[in-house]
């Protein structure tokens, strides 16, 4: 079985980096594609970029001069970094598997970790 | 960036009820049509991938259909713990991107 858990500090205080890691259980992160998705608070779900099982990434274009996203194959997890954080980035955030087989679809999430970014 | 439309915003249904939910995108996108189900303080949950195919342990009551831009989403018979939130999202192109979501509650 699958399973995602993401860590990472909770409180970033302004113009920080935002840093988060997905650990991977029950898969080998090079055989997959893994992305990392947010919600702010009463907003829908933001797309924030995968990262190939390969280890090349694609982000969304709002975010792509701050963001990265990438591999820890010995450690078998992925990370989200954010720079320059401002309040507009407090939101919970989610990493989940894109499988290729099933037209690219997020089958399998993690339960989401919550930052809030303020000073 | 390919939009995603979802309609309506919101509804309230009775347990029992067929209940259609609609997405549309701003430009084509084959199969590449996904949706989930998002309950407050939960992780999303895949519900139905490539536009029609139903996620492994997904009740019967949950199908869709749909290709190019004009999907749906149906279920069948309102089940009290169908509540919460339902996205579409497009796995077409970068970015991907989802809908603003459709809020289904249970009168």
């Amino acid at each position: 079985q699958v399973q995602l858990h993401e860590s990472g500090p909770g409180l970033v205080k302004p113009s920080e980096t935002l840093a988060l890691t997905c650990i991977v259980s029950g898969a080998s992160i090079s055989d997959y594609y893994w992305t990392w998705v947010r919600q702010s608070p009463g907003k829908g779900l933001e797309w924030i970029g995968y990262v190939s099982d390969g280890g090349s990434a694609k982000y969304s274009p709002s975010l792509e001069s701050r963001v990265t996203i990438s591999l820890d194959t010995s450690r078998n997890q992925f990370s989200l970094r954010l720079t320059s954080a401002t309040a507009a980035d407090t939101a919970a955030y989610y990493c989940a598997r894109l499988f290729g087989a099933y037209f690219y679809a997020l089958d399998v999430w993690g339960q989401g970790t919550t930052v809030t970014v303020s000073s | 960036d390919i939009q995603m439309t979802q309609s309506p915003s919101s509804l309230s249904a009775c347990v029992g009820d067929r209940v259609t939910l609609t997405c549309r995108a701003s430009r084509t996108i084959g199969n590449y049509l996904n949706w989930y189900q998002h309950k407050a303080g939960k992780a999303p949950k895949l519900l139905i991938y490539g536009a029609s195919s139903l996620q492994s342990g997904v009740p019967s009551r949950f199908s869709a259909s749909g290709s190019g831009t004009d999907f749906t989403l149906t279920i069948g018979s309102l089940q009290p713990d169908d509540f919460g939130i339902y996205y579409c999202h497009q796995s077409h192109s970068v970015p991907y991107t989802f809908g603003q979501g459709t809020e289904v509650e249970i009168k």
